[in-house]
C-alpha cells in the first residue's frame, strides 16, 4: 500500500477484556515499530522488529503486552486483560532500512478506551 | 539516561513573526536529533533530522552539543505551520527514538 495502514482505529474494550491492534507496514520495510501515545504525551517506544525477529520489546509496560510479526510484514499488537492505563493511541511506524529508525513513516494509529 | 526535554506544551505566535521551538537532550554520546510534526487530522511525519542540514518547508535546527540543543526556527510562521512538533533522539546504535512530549504551536492570522 503507499502507506502504513493500522486497524481499527477506534477500539472500546472493557477492563479485562484482550484487544489486537494491527499495522500493515510499507511494502518492503525491514524495521517495524510500535509505539504508545497517551493524551498529552510523546510516543513512547514499545517494541522493533527486523523482519520477523523481535529485536527489542524492552519497552512493553508489562507481559500483558506482547507483539508479532511471523511473516516479516503484517504486525499484531496484543494487550491482554486491558486495564484503564493501557487507554492511549497505539503507533505503528516502519522504515526501509535494517539500522533502526532512521526515517520513520508513521500510520494513522489505533485509539484504544478501555472503561 | 536519554532525555528529550520541550519546555513550551503551547506556543502561540502571529503570523510573519519568528518562531522557535525549544529542544534540550540529555545523552552522553553523539546521537541523531529529528524534529517530527502533526498537522490536524494527519499523521505524525518527519519534518527535518540534523545530519541532513537542511530547511524543510522554511524551518532549520541546529544541533548544538554545548547546550545540548536542537531548536527548531523559522524566521516568518504561516498560518499552514499551526501544528503538534515532537522532537525526537536517537542514541549511538540504537534502534528507537526517543520523543519529547511536544509542542503545540499555533501561528495567529
Amino acid at each position: 500500500g503507499a502507506g502504513v495502514s493500522q486497524s481499527p482505529r477506534y477500539k472500546v474494550a472493557k477492563r479485562g477484556q484482550d484487544v489486537a491492534l494491527r499495522c500493515d507496514p510499507i511494502s518492503g520495510h525491514v524495521s517495524l515499530f510500535w509505539y504508545q501515545q497517551a493524551l498529552g504525551q510523546g510516543p513512547e517506544f514499545l517494541t522493533y522488529f527486523q523482519n520477523e525477529a523481535q529485536l527489542d520489546k524492552s519497552g512493553l509496560p508489562s507481559d500483558r503486552f506482547f507483539a508479532e510479526r511471523p511473516e516479516g510484514s503484517v504486525s499484531t499488537l496484543k494487550i491482554q486483560r486491558t486495564q484503564q492505563e493501557d487507554s492511549a493511541v497505539y503507533l505503528c511506524a516502519s522504515s526501509l532500512g535494517v539500522s533502526g529508525a532512521n526515517v520513520l513513516t508513521f500510520g494513522a494509529g489505533s485509539r484504544l478506551t478501555v472503561l | 539516561a536519554q532525555r528529550v526535554t520541550q519546555p513550551e506544551k503551547l506556543l502561540s505566535v502571529f503570523k510573519g513573526a519568528p518562531v522557535e521551538l525549544k529542544c534540550n537532550y540529555s545523552y552522553s554520546g553523539s546521537p541523531e536529533l529529528f524534529w517530527y510534526v502533526q498537522y490536524s487530522r494527519q499523521r505524525l511525519q518527519l519534518l527535518l533530522r540534523h545530519i541532513s542540514r537542511e530547511s524543510i518547508k522554511g524551518f532549520t535546527a541546529d544541533l548544538n552539543k554545548g547546550e545540548t540543543s536542537f531548536h527548531l526556527k523559522k524566521p516568518f510562521a504561516q498560518e499552514e505551520d499551526s501544528a503538534m512538533y515532537y522532537c525526537a533522539l536517537k542514541g549511538t546504535g540504537a534502534n528507537n527514538l526517543f520523543f519529547g512530549t511536544g509542542t503545540r504551536l499555533t501561528v495567529i492570522p
